[in-house]
């Protein structure tokens, strides 16, 4: 069964300290691993995929990386406009579900 | 654009009431999925859809059916609400097969009294 585990639950961060945000996950075989940004009261929103181990992806002051067994999400010297929860996601190969870890909460203090 | 559309946006029902959520998208996509998210639990999958006229189960099916009879409308429907149901729905459509991404509507707080 696919599995995603997202680390730390929770994260507070002054301006411009930079951290990184973990996925951990279980799959039979990867297709696709996607992060979602989601603000309170909305809908998440699209940031990355990553299809395979090694693969990088850079948004702004945001980078994805990827192996086979876990995703990072680096935020560089973060604002207070990135709080927010951060989702993972993982797609399987011949399914077409999309799984869900719990989200990190990310504060962003001025 | 209005992109994945979801109504209503609120409601409160008392147990054993039914109910259809709508989802609507003008984008083409073939995918649509139905997810409910939980404090604690995540965004967790009910049903979801490949195309028009087909369904399937997700993680937590039980209590919900679905219809997709027209492709840009994915309905969800509770026969007999309890309140275990009460949760923020989310919609999602994906083009399929060319891009993968999720885009999601803006939710649906059910409360189930």
């Amino acid at each position: 069964e696919d599995q995603v585990t997202q680390s730390p639950e929770a994260l507070r961060l002054q301006e411009g300290e930079s951290s990184s945000l973990n996925c951990s996950y279980t799959v039979s075989g990867l297709r696709g691993l996607f992060w979602y940004r989601q603000d309170p009261g909305k809908g998440p929103e699209f940031l990355f995929t990553l299809y395979s181990a090694g693969e990088e992806k850079e948004k702004e002051r945001l980078k994805a990386t990827l192996t086979k067994k876990e995703s990072f999400l680096h935020i560089t010297a973060p604002k207070p406009e990135d709080s927010a929860t951060y989702l993972c996601a993982v797609r399987s190969s011949g399914t077409y579900k999309y799984i869900f870890g719990t989200g990190t909460r990310l504060k962003v203090l001025a | 654009n209005a992109g994945v559309t979801q109504t209503p946006k609120f409601r409160v029902l008392k147990t054993g009431q039914s109910m259809t959520l709508l989802c609507a998208q003008d984008m083409n996509h073939e995918y649509m999925y139905w997810y409910r998210q939980d404090p604690g639990m995540g965004l967790r999958l009910i049903h979801y859809s490949v195309g028009e006229g087909t369904t399937a189960k997700g993680e937590v099916p039980d209590g919900y059916n679905v219809s997709r009879l027209k492709k840009q409308n994915f309905l969800l429907g509770l026969e007999s609400a309890a309140p275990s149901q009460t949760s923020v729905y989310f919609c999602a459509s994906s083009p399929g097969a060319t891009n993968e991404k999720l885009f999601f509507g803006s939710g649906t707080q059910l409360s189930v009294l």
